[in-house]
């Protein structure tokens, strides 16, 4: 049962514009959610979080959006640049029982930023 | 600052024979740790996590063990690797529903 879903495997957009990113969870006891960032044969990088009290983040470039109805989260960039090529892996956690010690990922989506 | 690392890079290995992968972590004290694996293609799968010195808990039973013989140090093993055991390994650091940082990872090919 794949709780955390990135259902677009990959995205392409063009410098300057906006890349959005989406991702979808299952378990309504997840209340922290993250998004990493992972170029080929190195660890994954923190990008941004965001706790469910809030709906919005944002940290530069970096936006992400909450939506609890919905189950819904989505990362933005904007502008998009080149260097933003990568995997983005969506995470999520719950802060109930012994389940606030793990993060779990979506499959990620490939993002690549044409020049 | 923190700081993880993780050795070998690469590993390449007969079928058959063990394995030892390394994670130290620098600059916190008392961390959760944590042992991925992402396999060609996949997502991240979280396979051990430890939350003190000789306490582990195994996410997907498999070919694989984990030891946590200090507070900044954890270990993936297994006594006989299976072709299925390739895959990119990654160590995390991290606390109770924080940010999960993670190593530079371990790429292991068993042939």
């Amino acid at each position: 049962d794949q709780q955390v879903k990135q259902n677009s495997p990959s995205l392409s957009v063009q410098e300057g514009r906006i890349s959005i990113l989406n991702c979808d969870y299952t378990n309504s006891m997840f209340d922290y959610f993250l998004w990493y960032k992972k170029y080929p044969a190195e660890g994954p990088t923190f990008l941004i979080s965001i706790s469910s009290i809030k709906d919005k983040n944002e940290d530069g470039r970096f936006t992400v959006f909450l939506n609890k109805s919905a189950k819904h989260l989505s990362l933005h960039i904007v502008p998009s640049q080149p260097g933003d090529s990568a995997v983005y892996f969506c995470a999520a956690s719950s802060n109930s029982g012994g389940s606030n010690y793990k993060l779990t990922f979506g499959k990620g989506t490939l993002l690549t930023v044409n020049p | 600052s923190q700081t993880i690392h993780q050795w070998p890079a690469t590993l390449v290995q007969p079928v058959g024979s063990p394995l030892s992968l390394e994670c130290t972590v620098e600059g916190t004290s008392n961390p959760n740790l944590y042992w991925y694996r992402q396999a060609a293609g996949r997502g991240l799968q979280l396979l051990f996590y430890s939350v003190g010195i000789g306490q582990i808990s195994s996410e997907v039973p498999q070919n694989l063990s984990a030891s946590r013989p200090q507070d900044r140090q954890f270990i993936l093993s297994s006594k006989k690797l299976l072709l299925s055991d390739s895959g990119f390994y990654l160590c995390a650091w991290g606390r109770i529903q924080e940010t999960q940082y993670f190593g530079p990872g371990t790429r292991l090919l068993v042939l």
